[in-house]
């Protein structure tokens, strides 16, 4: 149980183009949604969180008109990245959590991850 | 605040031999902690996690960490390195992020692992 999906798994666009990636949790119900990026040999830096129904949070440096988020379901996710440019090419990874926000389980279930490549 | 310091960004052992990949974290409550493992292009997998439970934590394929609050480290450990481990691992401390009542990761900046044959 608890297997998150991404789609698609790798993706290339030419630059001034949307992408859209979905995270779906195939097997539970998500209440929070986490997007990452990740640069090559680096860590996974949180972009934003989104809870179903209302709009995301995200991190400070993380531009929200170009990045936008949508939770329209407590099973999908999703990123839009508008006016892809080449520096926005990266790993994207979601991530899913089940239980409520106050819970004191607290696991997020990664999914594969999108390789987005802006040419 | 939280963070995580994985003390080695690249460790280098023989296959047969043991594995140690360090971390140390710091925390404002008590935390949970995980260690992750990510192989190329691939996303994240759990090894294993602690919350709180008891310190010695035994995971998949045959790594296991122990929680120790007095040096706040939870380093990751298994006795013997196969060729399929080499990949990157994350340490990852989650905590109840101040006044939002939500848990948020916090992500080490990985260690790479190389297994020689």
């Amino acid at each position: 149980g608890a297997v998150v999906s991404q789609h698609p798994s790798w993706v290339i666009c030419k630059s001034g183009t949307s992408v859209k990636i979905e995270c779906r949790s195939l097997d539970f119900q998500a209440t929070t949604m986490f997007w990452y990026r990740q640069f090559p040999k680096q860590s996974l830096m949180l972009m934003a969180t989104s809870n179903e129904g209302s709009k995301a949070t995200y991190e400070q440096g993380v531009e929200k008109d170009k990045f936008l988020i949508n939770h329209a379901s407590l099973t999908l996710s999703t990123l839009t990245v508008t006016s892809a440019h080449p520096e926005d090419s990266s790993f994207y990874i979601c991530s899913a959590r089940r239980g409520t926000s106050g819970s004191t389980y607290n696991e997020q279930f990664f999914g594969p991850g999108t390789r987005l490549t802006v040419l | 605040a939280q963070s995580v310091t994985q003390l080695d960004s690249h460790v280098s052992v023989s296959e047969g031999t043991p594995v140690l990949l360090r971390c140390n974290y710091s925390s404002s409550y008590s935390p949970s902690l995980f260690w992750y493992v990510q192989h190329p292009n691939k996303g994240l997998q759990l090894l294993l996690k602690y919350t709180s439970a008891a310190t010695l934590v035994k995971g998949i394929n045959g790594f296991e960490a122990e929680f120790k609050k007095s040096e706040t480290s939870f380093h990751l450990t298994k006795p013997s390195a196969h060729m399929s481990d080499a990949a990157e691992y994350f340490c990852v401390v989650s905590d109840r992020t101040s006044g939002a009542g939500s848990y948020q990761l916090t992500f080490g900046k990985g260690t790479k692992l190389s297994v020689i044959p």
